[in-house]
């Protein structure tokens, strides 16, 4: 199946520092990708839907000068999650869609854990 | 808005099956699936099942879906020790590219 990869896998930073997380299609091309947040015994909560070449699509409630995406080539989306607080601590996860099988399948990369002190 | 739903915790003995069940509520939905995530990684695909059918069985899966109730449930047969994850179920919309996952269901299985 396809692969996608997520970079770092995880990260301690500073309350007030930003964090780029990086989200790669390895094997296919990928023109929609998405960001996920999860807390601990939670469920994924989507953020925003990437598109590559044009501005991301946020979900409601999510703060988009907060968390910035880039989707600037078929294979690589990021996200970066800026004047990071201890409340964005989450565990983070990318998807991205692979339009040439016959599901038209999401593949999750394998997360990013983030912690702000 | 849609809403999905599953037990918190299901815990069975190696050998035994195990049932997961799934509510949701947007009728409108083409595919479902079972997602299965291992701590502190991502989600892998288990097996989906297209609106307009009934069941679908893969090996030791099977996907029971009652479209008139909007119920999903994930069979595990012979379920192994390796089975103990999270499992999500989720749905999607006909003209949207989302998933909305549900809350999780964290099957444990003992020896």
């Amino acid at each position: 199946g396809a692969v996608v990869s997520q970079h770092p896998s995880w990260v301690i930073c500073k309350s007030g520092t930003s964090v780029k997380i990086e989200c790669r299609s390895l094997d296919f091309q990928a023109t929609t990708m998405f960001w996920y947040r999860q807390f601990p015994k939670q469920s994924l909560m989507l953020m925003a839907t990437s598109n590559e070449g044009s501005k991301a699509t946020y979900e409601q409630g999510v703060e988009k000068d907060k968390f910035l995406i880039n989707h600037a080539s078929l294979t690589l989306s990021t996200l970066t999650v800026t004047s990071a607080h201890p409340e964005d601590s989450s565990f983070y996860i990318c998807s991205a869609r692979d339009r040439s099988g016959p599901l038209d399948e999401q593949f999750f990369g394998p997360g990013t854990r983030l912690t702000v002190l | 808005g849609e809403d999905v739903e599953q037990s918190l915790f299901l815990s069975v003995r190696e050998g035994d099956s195990s049932v997961i069940n799934c509510t949701y509520t947007d009728s409108s939905s083409t595919y479902l699936y079972w997602y299965k995530q291992e701590p502190g990684a991502g989600l892998q695909l288990l097996t989906y099942i297209f609106s307009n059918m009934d069941m679908k069985q893969d090996q030791r899966l099977t996907v029971l879906l009652n479209k008139k109730d909007k119920h999903l449930s994930l069979r595990i047969a012979d379920t192994q020790t390796g089975d103990s994850a999270i499992y999500f179920c989720a749905e999607s919309g006909d003209n949207t590219d989302k998933l909305i996952f549900g809350t999780g269901t964290r099957l444990q299985v003992f020896p």
